[in-house]
């Protein structure tokens, strides 16, 4: 299958700072990539689809401007976590899908992000 | 309310062990998808069935459809600690964008 990379894998911040994420599509062009949250021993909750070129779509409940979402490239999608604060501590991750209507989308290995 | 109910949400079982994970829903989907995670990556997909009545087999994995496709199962034979993990079942969302809805997940724990 196709090849997804999420960068950092581990993050520690303080309360009050930003932390961005990267997620990679190594080896196909996605147009669309996804963000996920996970509490542990939960399932995966969709935050919001992003479009390479287009602003990105928040599913309810969650804040826009608190998870900054950028589709730059057909390769390259970020989530930053703006004033992060304890409870923004999770297991974030990405997927990404290529152009054709029926293609898998492909997951990363996921960001745990803990805020202290 | 859950689109996909899961059940059961935890198992934990001998070695040698068979089980059955069931993904149910009151909505009709053209497919559905089980994934499998483990601890601090992210999930892989094991299967998608998309016909009624469709069984697909993967070693020791067992995938079925229901007739009205509003219901899966996963069954696994003689579970081996490797099998350990969280199952999920997931269907798409609306407007075929690509985005999946996931059911609350069955968290497997296989002893040796």
């Amino acid at each position: 299958g196709a090849v997804v990379s999420q960068h950092p894998s581990r993050v520690i911040c303080k309360s009050g700072t930003s932390v961005k994420i990267e997620c990679r599509s190594l080896d196909f062009q996605a147009t669309t990539m996804f963000w996920y949250r996970q509490f542990p021993k939960q399932s995966l909750m969709l935050m919001a689809t992003s479009n390479e070129g287009s602003k990105a779509t928040y599913e309810q409940g969650v804040e826009k401007d608190k998870f900054l979402i950028n589709h730059a490239s057909l390769t390259l999608s970020t989530l930053t976590v703006t004033s992060a604060h304890p409870e923004d501590s999770s297991f974030y991750i990405c997927s990404a899908k290529g152009r054709a209507l029926n293609t898998e989308a492909f997951f990363g290995q996921g960001t745990r992000l803990t805020v202290v | 309310t859950q689109l996909l109910e899961q059940s059961p949400q935890f198992l934990s079982i001998q070695e040698g062990e068979n089980l059955t994970v069931y993904c149910n829903s009151s909505s009709v989907f053209s497919s559905l998808q089980w994934y499998r995670q483990e601890p601090g990556e992210g999930p892989v997909l094991l299967v998608t069935v998309v016909t009624g009545g469709e069984v697909k087999k993967l070693k020791r994995l067992t995938f079925q459809f229901g007739d009205a496709r509003k219901d899966s199962s996963l069954h696994i034979t003689a579970a081996q600690p490797g099998d350990t993990g969280l199952y999920l079942c997931a269907v798409n969302g609306s407007s075929n964008t690509g985005k999946l809805i996931f059911g609350q997940g069955t968290t497997l724990q296989v002893k040796p």
